[in-house]
């Protein structure tokens, strides 16, 4: 069974970076062709994707937020953690993180999904 | 980036209704269109990836067509649990997996 769950912290300041962990289980990160995703969706918006990482250690990010996002993997923890600098209130969102079991392939696993607010 | 549209942004139908959702993109994308259901305070779900196929234990009213620029979701018969917000998206501008804004279908 695939299951992912995002943590992190749920209020941070503005200039603040934050830092997101996805833990996931049921598969490996070690396996050919998989790959994690984080995409955020800001209250009443749409998705947004914004950083995914391969099992090759491969690492994209969005061409709009790329000077501001690094994503890493810790294989032996089955998690993935997000860092986000420089943040602003505009980045208030619910992130979540999501699995591709193949590289054009779709998001088939979500987690839960967490709440970020960003306020002073 | 590839940008991605989709019509109407929202719609109201009955139960037992024909829903058809259109998603266009801003260039070919040959196949490679995913459509997810999200519920309200829910993650985004799976219904139909590679533009026609079916994600495993989606219910068979939902179908998918298109290829190129032009894709659409068809909800064959709607029922009351399909209240929800669709979102296409495309996975063919790797790893620019751009998103549809999103079609909300109210019954």
């Amino acid at each position: 069974q695939v299951t992912l769950k995002e943590s992190g912290p749920a209020l941070v300041k503005p200039t603040q970076t934050l830092t997101l962990t996805c833990t996931f289980s049921g598969f490996s990160l070690s396996t050919s062709a998989m790959c994690v995703s984080w995409i955020r969706q800001p209250p009443g918006k749409a998705l947004e994707w914004l950083a995914r990482i391969d099992w090759d250690d491969d690492k994209f990010y969005s061409t709009s937020l790329k000077t501001r996002l690094t994503i890493s993997k810790d294989t032996s923890k089955n998690q993935v953690v997000l860092r986000m600098t420089n943040m602003d209130p505009v980045d208030t969102a619910t992130y979540f993180c999501a699995r591709t079991a193949y590289t054009f392939g779709p998001f088939d696993y979500w987690g839960q999904g967490t709440l970020v607010t960003v306020s002073s | 980036d590839i940008q991605m549209t989709q019509s109407p942004s929202s719609l109201s139908a009955s139960v037992g209704d024909r829903v058809t959702i259109t998603c266009r993109a801003s260039q070919t994308i040959r196949t490679y269109l995913n459509w997810y259901q999200q519920k309200s305070g829910k993650a985004p779900k799976l219904l139909i990836y590679a533009a026609s196929s079916l994600q495993s234990g989606v219910p068979s009213r939902f179908s998918g067509s298109g290829s190129g620029t032009d894709f659409t979701l068809t909800i064959s018969s709607l029922q009351p649990e399909d209240s929800a917000t669709y979102y296409c998206q495309q996975t063919y501008s790797t790893p620019q997996f751009t998103f549809g804004p999103g079609t909300t279908v109210n019954i």
